[in-house]
Formats: structure tokens, C-alpha cells, sequence
């Protein structure tokens, strides 16, 4: 399996652009996770799906954040518009249903909004 | 709510020496799995070790061990013989699992950054 892939790997954007960042879960998996990671506040948890039904988006900080997953293989997370204080590295990661044995993550996006 | 604490910013070890990175969380749980997580300089979140709670005996995976103790609420990493390629931020996490048929929300520390010199 190729892992978790997500693109694009490094994003450059201009405050109040949409950005549009994506990801392909490793087939089989039942949930998925976007997590931000900035270096004042770590990693956090942004929204997860289950079967892609999102469970809980309360780690989604403003409306301009949305997320869906319109079929098991696909999932976007979309910022509009974007802010500056949104510049940092977003993760998807995927797992089995029960996550027991831990989640695989992809390569992240580093978004840097200027 | 559950927590993880890395009280260790920042260490260092030489090459081939062993290094114990400290992680301690805090839960009502009883039954509950702990991970260690590397992210080296590539960005991306490999994992290394996992724990079960409910089981008393120590996870190991080569040269990296677990040192778990649940009445403390510790779960510290060791690493053995170190390698240049273990310089990496190392982050603990806790995930409570939900029986309700959702999903658990794995739960990071700050993470402590190693560096391995030769």
C-alpha cells in the first residue's frame, strides 16, 4: 500500500484565497483524521470520519474551516479565506475502526498563507 | 479531559548510548492505549511503540522500549544503542478507546526533540 497521500505537499497562498488541501486514505481503513500541527499549540485534532460520516469537527476553529469525505477513498479539508494565523502543517491520517494500533499519517501540508 | 505532558523540550545523546525520553498523562480511564510517535526532519509521523494498557508487561520493538507504569501514569521511552537516524521530535500520545462505536481521539504531547550526535 502507498500510505496515506496527501497533496499538495507545500502550499503558498495569498490571504483571503480558498485553499483546498486533499487526501487518500490506505484502502481498508474506516476512519479518517485531519490534524493541524503549528509549533505554539502541537498537534491537534481538527475533525474526524467514521465511514465518512464526520463524528467530530469541535476541533475546527472558525467557519472558514470545512471537511468532508464523499467517499471512503477522498477526503478535502477547505480553508475560505484564508488567514495567516492558518500558516502550519495540516496532517491526514487514517485508521482501522477501533484505531487500537495506532494511525498511519500521510506526509502533511505545509500551508503558509502570506 | 485526558492530557499529555513531555516535560523534555529538548535532549541529546551520543551515538550508541541510550536515551530515556519521560511522557505522563493524565486519565480516569482504566483501559486506554498509549503510542510514541517520531517525526523526523522529512515531517512525517512514523509510529514507533504502542501499549495496552491492560496488559502489564512492557512493549518492545528492537531497540526502543516502554517503561509503563499506570498507577504513576508514566509511559517513558527508552532507546538503545542510538543512531544518527533517531535524531527526531518524539511525541507520546493517549487514546481513550470509545465503545459507543465511534472512534477514539488520540490525544499528543508537545513533543521533545533528540538529537543524536556522533
Amino acid at each position: 500500500d502507498a500510505g496515506v497521500i496527501q497533496s499538495p505537499r507545500h502550499e503558498v497562498t495569498e490571504m483571503g484565497q480558498e485553499v483546498t488541501l486533499r487526501c487518500k486514505p490506505i484502502s481498508g481503513h474506516n476512519s479518517l483524521f485531519w490534524y493541524r500541527q503549528t509549533m505554539m499549540r502541537g498537534l491537534e485534532l481538527l475533525i474526524y470520519f467514521n465511514n465518512n460520516v464526520p463524528i467530530d469537527d469541535s476541533g475546527m476553529p472558525e467557519d472558514r474551516f470545512s471537511a468532508k469525505m464523499p467517499n471512503a477513498s477522498f477526503s478535502t479539508l477547505k480553508i475560505q479565506p484564508s488567514e495567516p494565523r492558518d500558516s502550519a502543517v495540516y496532517f491526514c491520517a487514517s485508521s482501522y475502526y477501533s484505531g487500537a494500533y495506532g494511525y498511519t499519517f500521510g506526509s502533511g501540508t505545509r500551508l503558509t498563507v502570506v | 479531559a485526558q492530557t499529555v505532558t513531555q516535560s523534555q523540550p529538548e535532549m541529546s545523546v551520543q551515538e550508541a548510548e541510550t536515551v530515556t525520553l519521560s511522557c505522563t498523562y493524565d486519565t480516569s480511564e482504566n483501559n486506554y492505549y498509549l503510542f510514541w510517535y517520531k517525526q523526523p526532519p522529512s515531517r512525517q509521523m512514523i509510529l514507533v511503540i504502542r501499549q495496552e494498557a491492560y496488559k502489564q508487561q512492557n512493549a518492545t520493538e528492537n531497540r526502543f522500549s516502554v517503561n509503563f507504569q499506570k498507577a504513576a501514569k508514566s509511559f517513558s521511552l527508552k532507546i538503545s544503542d542510538s543512531q544518527l537516524g533517531d535524531t527526531a521530535m518524539y511525541f507520546c500520545a493517549f487514546m481513550k478507546p470509545d465503545y459507543g462505536g465511534s472512534q477514539g481521539n488520540l490525544i499528543f504531547g508537545k513533543g521533545t526533540k533528540l538529537s543524536v550526535k556522533p
